[in-house]
């Protein structure tokens, strides 16, 4: 089954204490991004990927780091979190072909549900 | 900086309404737009992507229109039922950037 898979889907970590979500595509997508949802702020987009070694910030990069090392895979570290990155993160991936059917349709993780204490 | 617009935030409806969602962008430069459904708690489900050179997709109960020139599209629902209760969100899509809207709450009662 064709998915995007983030790990793990509900987290509770202290202030300080680094942790990775992991997020893996089955569908050889060339994008990848992350977004976070909070109450009121409505989907933000935190990192994307174009592909294989190639990120870019979105809008909320701040305290947020990425990696793209393999093209199935797009972790998302908090190297220090704080309690205001208590939040519903999503990762989600599509091909970037126009030519392709489907292209840049978005297919979204079922979401990881993080708190900050 | 793109900017992307839901009207309304909350609509309820009796059951059998035919509605329209609505979605405005600030930049016209944009690939793709795509409509989202997500229910409370939820993971996102794509409805419908609209490319940049399309005017509307159809699928089913919906239809999704797309005016560039204007800044608009607009999602519309046929028929209502209660299970298309859900957050409606769009997505505007440049490359690999996204930028949603914050989505309208639809409410159909039996």
């Amino acid at each position: 089954e064709a998915q995007v898979t983030q790990n793990p889907r509900y987290l509770i970590t202290v202030t300080g204490k680094k942790l990775t979500v992991t997020c893996s595509q089955n569908m050889n997508h060339e994008y990848m991004s992350w977004y976070r949802q909070d109450p009121g702020l409505g989907l933000r987009q935190i990192y994307y990927s174009m592909n294989v070694e190639v990120t870019d910030k979105g809008d909320v990069p701040e305290g947020y780091k990425v990696s793209r090392k393999e093209k199935r895979n797009f972790p998302l570290i908090l190297e220090s979190p704080s309690p205001n990155q208590t939040s519903l993160y999503f990762c989600a991936s599509s091909f970037s072909s126009q030519a392709r059917a489907g292209a840049n349709v978005l297919t979204f993780g079922a979401g990881s549900r993080l708190t900050v204490l | 900086k793109q900017e992307v617009t839901q009207i309304p935030a909350a609509l309820s409806v009796p059951e059998g309404e035919n509605l329209v969602l609505n979605c405005s962008f600030t930049d016209s430069a944009i690939y793709n737009l795509q409509w989202f459904r997500q229910d409370p708690g939820k993971g996102l489900t794509s409805l419908l992507l609209i490319q940049s050179s399309q005017r509307e997709q159809t699928s089913g109960r919906l239809n999704a229109s797309l005016d560039k020139s204007s800044g608009r599209s607009t999602l519309y629902i046929a028929a209502s039922q209660p299970g298309d209760s859900a957050t409606y969100l769009c997505a505007v899509i440049n490359a690999g950037k996204s930028t949603f809207g914050d989505g309208t709450t639809l409410t159909v009662k039996p």
